[in-house]
C-alpha cells in the first residue's frame, strides 16, 4: 500500500533562513512524487513533481526537493525564506505502476516564517 | 487558466438532511476527484471519476455518493448528513494520464 508521511506538524523559520519541509514515503513501485501548497482560505496549489530523472527538482516560488531513493525521502526546500511562504505544505505520492489515477496526500505540515 | 469552481465556500445544514456539493471544471479534464480535509488527517480520497458517468471509490466513500453526468461537473451527496461530515471538501481535476491535479478553493460544510 501506498503512503506518505510529513513527521513535522509545523515548522518555523526566520525570513531569509534556509527552509526544509521533510517527506517520506512507501510505495511497493517505484513512486511519482508531488508537493503542494494551501494558502490561508485557498485550495491547494501545485508546486512540483518527481517523476524520472534528475533527484533534484525545480518547482514554483523558488522551491525545490531532493528525491532520495535510499532514504525514500523528497524534502521541500528554499534557500531564503520569505514570509510569503507561510502556508501549509502537503507532500504526495503515487506508484508509479498503479493503474488508478489517484495519489495519497500526508497529513501536512505548517510552515510559518517570521519576518 | 484552470479553473476549478465549488458551488458554495460556507454552508450549515443540519443533521439528517441531504447535501449536494457541486464542482465544474472548464479545462475538459478527464478526471475529477472529491477529498475531504481534516486537520491532522491531510486530504482524504473520498471519490473519483475518470470519466462521464464512470466512478470509483475512493479511501472513505462511506456515507457519500457521487454523480457524473457531464464531462465537466462532479457532484458529492450526502444522502443523510451527520456531525462526522463536517469538513473542508476539496474538489479536483486533472487530464486523463497527468498527475498535476487542480484544485477548487473549497467548501466548508458544517452539519449541526
Amino acid at each position: 500500500a501506498q503512503s506518505v508521511a510529513q513527521p513535522e506538524d509545523q515548522v518555523n523559520v526566520a525570513e531569509g533562513n534556509p527552509l526544509t519541509v521533510k517527506c517520506t514515503y512507501s510505495v511497493s513501485g517505484n513512486p511519482y512524487l508531488f508537493w503542494y501548497v494551501q494558502y490561508p482560505n485557498r485550495g491547494l496549489q501545485f508546486l512540483l513533481k518527481y517523476i524520472t530523472g534528475d533527484n533534484l527538482v525545480k518547482g514554483s516560488y523558488g522551491f525545490e526537493a531532493e528525491f532520495n531513493k535510499s532514504q525514500t525521502s523528497f524534502h521541500l526546500k528554499k534557500p531564503s525564506a520569505l514570509v510569503s511562504d507561510s502556508a501549509l505544505y502537503f507532500c504526495a505520492v503515487r506508484d508509479r505502476y498503479s493503474s488508478a489515477s489517484k495519489i495519497i496526500f500526508g497529513s501536512g505540515t505548517r510552515l510559518s516564517i517570521r519576518p | 487558466d484552470v479553473k476549478v469552481t465549488q458551488s458554495s465556500r460556507y454552508l450549515v445544514k443540519r443533521t439528517g438532511e441531504k447535501v449536494f456539493l457541486e464542482c465544474v471544471q472548464d479545462m475538459d479534464h478527464e478526471n475529477m476527484f472529491w477529498y475531504r480535509q481534516d486537520p491532522g488527517l491531510g486530504l482524504r480520497l473520498i471519490y473519483f471519476s475518470y470519466d462521464v458517468k464512470m466512478k470509483e471509490k475512493g479511501d472513505i466513500p462511506e456515507g457519500y455518493s457521487v454523480s457524473r453526468e457531464k464531462k465537466e461537473r462532479f457532484s458529492l451527496i450526502l444522502e443523510s448528513a451527520s456531525t462526522n461530515q463536517t469538513s473542508m471538501y476539496l474538489c479536483a481535476s486533472s487530464r486523463q494520464h497527468s498527475y498535476e491535479q487542480y484544485f477548487g478553493p473549497g467548501t466548508r460544510l458544517t452539519v449541526t
